[in-house]
C-alpha cells in the first residue's frame, strides 16, 4: 500500500533497552522525519534526513540514532532507552523540505 | 519564545456552530500550512496557503491567510463531530530555516 508506515504502533520496553522504531515511505521522497509528540510540548523535531546517507540533528537529538542507507526506510533507535523518553513517535515524509508533509501514524513508546 | 502562537487552546462547542482558529506570528513567512491531527493518529496536511490575503476552502473550512503573511485563519461552519481533532499550523522559520508548528488548537465538537 502506499504511504508512511511506522512500526509497532505500540511498544513497552524497559529502561536501558535499546529499541528501534521503523518508518517506511512508498514515494520516494528525498526528506524523512522523526518528532516526538508530548502533553505540552507539542511536536518536536528528532532527526531528518535530506537524502539516503544524509541525517542531521533536530531540536531534541540526545539519546537518539538514526540511520538512513535506502530512501525508504528511516529507523529511529534509542540505545538506552529512559523513562522521559516515553512519548508518541511520529515520521514524516516530504519532497521539497519546504513543509506540507505527509506524517505516519505514530509509535506510542512507553518505558518503564 | 512560540514562534507560531494558536488561540484558542481549547475550543468546545455543540454541534452546528461556526468557529475560528488563529495562527498568529510576528515573522513574514513564505508559506503556511495547516495540518488536523485526530486522536490516536498522525497530523494531516489540510492546505497551503502562499500569497497574502490568499483564501481557501475546503467543503466547511476556509483558510485565510493574513495580507502580510504573518498570521492566518481557519474558520469552520456548521462543525460536526467529525472536525474534532487538534489543528496544527505550521511554517519554515525565515531565520533559522527549520520547519516549526504551532501550539495547536484542540477542538471537541458535542453531538
Amino acid at each position: 500500500d502506499a504511504g508512511i508506515t511506522q512500526s509497532p504502533r505500540y511498544k513497552i520496553t524497559e529502561t536501558g533497552r535499546q529499541v528501534t522504531l521503523m518508518c517506511h515511505q512508498t514515494w520516494s521522497h528525498s526528506y524523512m522525519f522523526w518528532y516526538r509528540q508530548d502533553l505540552g510540548h507539542g511536536l518536536r523535531l528528532i532527526y531528518y534526513s535530506a537524502a539516503a546517507d544524509i541525517t542531521d540533528k533536530g531540536e531534541v537529538p540526545d539519546g537518539y540514532v538514526v540511520s538512513r542507507s535506502k530512501t525508504e526506510n528511516f529507523p529511529l533507535t534509542l540505545e538506552s532507552a529512559t523513562r522521559s523518553q516515553t512519548s508518541v513517535y511520529f515520521c514524516a515524509s516530504s519532497e521539497s523540505g519546504q513543509g506540507g508533509y505527509t506524517f505516519g501514524s505514530g509509535t506510542r513508546l512507553t518505558v518503564v | 519564545t512560540q514562534l507560531l502562537e494558536q488561540s484558542p487552546q481549547f475550543l468546545s462547542i455543540q454541534e452546528g456552530e461556526n468557529l475560528t482558529v488563529y495562527c498568529n506570528s510576528s515573522s513574514v513567512f513564505s508559506s503556511l500550512q495547516w495540518y488536523r491531527q485526530e486522536p490516536g493518529e498522525g497530523p494531516v496536511l489540510l492546505v497551503t496557503v502562499v500569497t497574502g490575503g490568499e483564501v481557501k476552502k475546503l467543503k466547511r473550512l476556509t483558510f485565510q491567510f493574513g495580507d502580510a503573511r504573518k498570521d492566518s485563519s481557519l474558520h469552520i461552519t456548521a462543525a460536526q463531530p467529525g472536525d474534532t481533532g487538534l489543528y496544527l499550523c505550521a511554517a519554515m522559520d525565515p531565520g533559522t530555516y527549520k520547519y516549526i508548528f504551532g501550539t495547536g488548537t484542540r477542538l471537541k465538537v458535542l453531538a
